[in-house]
């Protein structure tokens, strides 16, 4: 069974630009989430989804961070403009839903801002 | 509100010695545990974790940790070390009793060397 993809994998971009991060669950996961781990830092929720709806994005900066997740499959997480200070590793995972159900981790975009 | 504290950002230890990495919670309602590890330029691995039952929980690759309510612990163990056993480890702590359970709030992180 095919994990959770993301990509790219590595992002170098300008500050100011926009830069976007894709990702696939789990196939037949109904919950998907958005992770900013920091360097030297444990993983962050930016968003959670339940199919396509944003059940939690308290801890997404809106003013240049926007997310969606059309026909509650694949997610695009997107930052317009960047920041110096948005370098980081921005991580997908996906689960079941369930109480204590198991999250699975994407291997990570990492963003470097210049 | 949660909270992971792990204690020591970096343990090393010796091929064949005993690994233990601490973490201790806070939590207002009875918790969700969990260990993961991250190799580098990965995503988190689940070793295991721990909602209801016994509090001797075991995982993949020879760990295991134990939930101890009075301490509020959830200290992760290996007998021996191996080299493949080098990583960054991750405790994370989840609300078990509904609302938002599925926020997982996670620890710092240990980096684990392991000396031949």
């Amino acid at each position: 069974e095919a994990g959770v993809v993301q990509s790219p994998r590595y992002k170098i971009i300008e500050k100011k630009q926009p830069v976007a991060f894709w990702c696939n669950p789990i196939s037949g996961h109904n919950t998907l989430y958005w992770y900013l781990q920091n360097l030297g830092q444990g993983p962050e929720l930016l968003i959670r989804y339940e199919n396509e709806e944003a059940v939690d994005d308290s801890q997404l900066p809106k003013d240049r961070f926007s997310a969606e997740r059309l026909k509650g499959v694949d997610s695009t997480l997107k930052i317009q403009p960047a920041e110096l200070g948005d370098s980081a590793v921005y991580l997908c995972a996906s689960s079941l839903g369930r109480i204590g159900d198991t999250q699975y981790f994407g291997p990570g975009t990492r963003l470097t801002v210049l | 509100a949660q909270s992971v504290t792990q204690l020591g950002s970096h343990v090393s230890v010796s091929e064949g010695a005993l690994v233990l990495l601490r973490c201790n919670y806070s939590s207002s309602v009875p918790p969700y545990l969990f260990w993961y590890v991250q190799y580098p330029n990965q995503g988190l691995l689940l070793l295991l974790k721990y909602t209801t039952g016994a509090t001797l929980v075991k995982g993949i690759n020879g760990f295991e940790a134990e939930f101890k309510k009075s301490e509020t612990s959830f200290h992760l163990t290996k007998p021996s070390a191996h080299m493949s056993d080098a990583a960054e480890y991750f405790c994370a702590v989840s609300n078990g009793s509904g609302g938002s359970n599925y926020k997982l709030t996670f620890g710092k992180g240990t980096l684990l060397t392991v000396n031949p």
